[in-house]
């Protein structure tokens, strides 16, 4: 079975500019989670959606953004980049919600955004 | 965004040595833990779980050991090898009311493996 996949793997933006990010679950999972990693923060969660609908929400500002396919496909969208924003972006799959118990997150291997 | 801890603690061992990564939890009544490794330039790699109502569980080459009186959680390697050189997270399963469940991600440890 196929891991996560996530596009792109490297991306450079500038400030103020928007950035969107692809996430493919592993075949059959319904939950997507988003992480940003930072050397200085470390794993922070962003959002999680299941069945198309976001069903946690971390404490990161309104531009960050995500939504979820009826495939489960997701994607996540930062709007007006700060240099801040450069961080690895991971996404997470799972079958059923993130956490529950039983149930275990597999992650892809990241898109690493840097602002410049 | 929530996080713990700003800097990363290393573990140098020497190749065929036990290794013991810790981390410390916040949340009393979280009640799922999970160690993940990172290797560099990949996501997080699931190793193993332990729920609160174990103490200790066995995988292949790992224990985990969970203390709730002090909130502490141990990844124990045996005979380590090169190829466990990576940095070690643990993440607990926090409960914030209603439906608001999410993983909490510890700093992680960098566990650098000399031959």
């Amino acid at each position: 079975k196929a891991g996560v996949t996530q596009t792109p793997r490297y991306l450079i933006k500038t400030r103020g500019q928007q950035v969107t990010l692809s996430c493919s679950p592993i075949s059959g999972h319904r939950s997507v989670s988003w992480y940003q990693q930072t050397p200085g923060q470390g794993l922070q969660f962003l959002f999680e959606y299941f069945s198309e609908t976001q069903r946690n929400k971390g404490n990161f500002p309104g531009r960050f953004s995500g939504r979820q396919f009826s495939n489960s496909r997701s994607e996540m969208n930062v709007s007006t980049l700060e240099l801040g924003d450069s961080a690895l972006y991971l996404c997470a799959s799972s079958l059923l919600l993130a956490g529950d118990r039983g149930d275990t997150q597999y992650f892809g291997p990241g898109t690493r955004l840097t602002v410049l | 965004g929530e996080s713990v801890g700003l800097h990363l603690p290393t573990l140098s061992v020497q190749e065929g040595d036990n290794s013991i990564i810790n981390c410390a939890y916040s949340n009393s009544a979280s009640d799922y833990f999970i160690w993940y490794k990172q290797e560099s330039g990949k996501g997080p790699q699931f190793i193993i779980d332990i729920r609160s109502n174990m103490d200790k569980r066995q995988g292949q080459r790992v224990t985990v050991l969970l203390n709730k009186t002090v909130k502490h959680l141990s990844l124990q390697i045996a005979a380590t090898q090169p190829g466990d050189s990576a940095v070690y997270f643990c993440a607990e399963f926090t409960v914030y009311g209603g439906a608001t469940n999410k993983l909490i991600f510890g700093t992680g440890t960098l566990l650098a493996v000399q031959p």
